[in-house]
């Protein structure tokens, strides 16, 4: 079983809509981060929040704005999405010091439709 | 150039075999490596860590990291049709996955 746990699995949602994907883990990890992946390619880094700030924001558009209320959850808010924002969501989350800051743990995912 | 480069794949081997999967990178700013394995329709799963050049053993899995050649694998013995998953290699610095080499372990 995972440790990271997200919610929902699973969100349709219209291009005008707004909702919001959560994150959670009490691992007691200090770095969070969200991935987008869609079919058949490999995760894409979105954000990175270390100690509970933000660290590395990829060029995501604004229509995605993340949260991190505290070091155990993080949020990801969503508006006026696209269609090709289709994809699955995964919130990962590590330790932010030392050199393992490589090694994520990973929630199961949210699979976002937007129509 | 991408900064994480895997074969694509299919990797096909039979049981029982080693399957070998390869990764390159270009960023000279990781020091640390790791594989992870993605079962379809889950999200992935860390299986490997490599801070140092030279080879890593646990369990079937062995991890080697060459620096100098910017090249990082990941050795199967004794494959089984459960390790049929894309494998993704990833560096620290930017925290990049590669394009993921899918295995199949045919019995």
């Amino acid at each position: 079983d995972t440790e990271v746990t997200q919610t929902p699995k699973h969100l349709v949602m219209g291009m005008t809509n707004k909702k919001s994907l959560k994150c959670e883990q009490h691992m007691g990890h200090r770095a969070m981060y969200w991935y987008k992946q869609k079919a058949k390619k490999p995760p894409e880094l979105m954000f990175v929040y270390s100690y509970e700030k933000l660290s590395i924001n990829e060029s995501v558009p604004s229509r995605f704005s993340p949260e991190c209320p505290n070091s155990s959850l993080l949020n990801l808010h969503l508006h006026a999405l696209q269609p090709e924002d289709s994809a699955l969501y995964l919130c990962a989350s590590s330790h932010p010091d030392r050199t393992n800051t490589g090694e994520l743990f990973f929630g199961e995912g949210s699979r976002l439709t937007v129509l | 150039q991408k900064e994480v480069e895997q074969n694509s794949g299919p990797l096909s081997v039979p049981e029982g075999a080693i399957a070998s999967l390869n990764c390159t990178y270009s960023d000279r700013g990781s020091q640390s490596f790791f594989w992870y394995r993605q079962y379809s329709g889950k999200s992935p799963e860390l299986i490997m860590s490599i801070y140092s050049n030279g080879d890593k053993e646990d369990g079937r899995f062995t991890a080697q990291l060459n620096k100098a050649s910017q090249y990082v694998s990941l050795l199967i013995r004794d494959s089984q049709p459960s390790d049929s998953a894309t494998y993704l290699c990833a560096g620290n610095d930017k925290l990049i996955f590669g394009t993921g080499t899918r295995l199949q372990v045919f019995p």
